[in-house]
């Protein structure tokens, strides 16, 4: 059964200070997904990584792909009050090379960036 | 270009009773997933539609079932509602390609009392 676990799961941080959430998961996969969802909102598409070190990059957050460690990082860069939310990384389990549209979600990292 | 669509977006049923929802995908969009979100199970996978049919499903009971129409609009039913089914059910639609991504929809807010 495939697992997906992140960790911290929650962070709370200062303002201005780095930190990075883990995503390790359990079985083949090269789809990775990072999602931010607000209180009471849908989940917002924040990167998609779909090979062995990809690494992508916008605004404080960079996210990166290590498929032969299955873990995936996401990287807060001197973080703000407007981060705070809760993180998701998803992995779609590829099935003989081709995606499933099944993603498997992690159970998310609530982040508090305190002033 | 008009993002997911998902009616409606809040709806108090009781226990014993069926439901119906609703969600539109961006056009040009053929595959719609299903979703649930639970304070205690976090986000589970329902099931996924493509051209009307069903190509994957997660792990839930019967009760839970869908549809996909010719326009690629999906419908998900839950039958015999229990107070366990109170949730965010959240539909995403993607392109079928090597390098798609999923799009949400709002969300509806079911509540099973």
């Amino acid at each position: 059964e495939l697992k997906v676990e992140q960790n911290p799961l929650f962070l709370s941080m200062q303002e201005g200070k780095n930190y990075t959430i883990y995503c390790n998961y359990s079985t083949t996969s090269d789809r990775l997904y990072w999602y931010r969802q607000d209180p009471g909102k849908s989940l917002e598409s924040l990167f998609v990584l779909l090979s062995n070190g990809a690494v992508k990059q916008e605004g404080r957050l960079m996210a990166s792909l290590d498929t032969k460690a299955r873990l995936s990082t996401l990287h807060i860069t001197a973080a703000v009050h407007d981060l705070s939310a809760t993180y998701f990384c998803a992995v779609d389990p590829t099935f003989y090379g081709g995606a499933t549209n099944k993603l498997i979600f992690g159970t998310g990292t609530l982040l508090a960036v305190q002033p | 270009k008009a993002g997911v669509t998902q009616t409606p977006r809040y709806l108090i049923k009781t226990r014993g009773q069926q439901v119906t929802l609703s969600c539109s995908p961006i056009s040009g969009h053929r595959s719609v997933s299903w979703y649930q979100q639970t304070p205690g199970q976090g986000l589970q996978f329902l099931f996924e539609y493509f051209s009307e049919t069903q190509r994957n499903k997660g792990n839930f009971p019967g009760r839970f079932s869908g549809r996909q129409f010719s326009n690629s609009r999906s419908e998900m039913n839950v039958s015999t509602l229990e107070l366990g089914d109170s949730a965010l059910y959240l539909c995403a639609s993607s392109l079928d390609g090597p390098s798609y991504e999923q799009y949400f929809g709002p969300g509806t807010r079911l509540t099973v009392t």
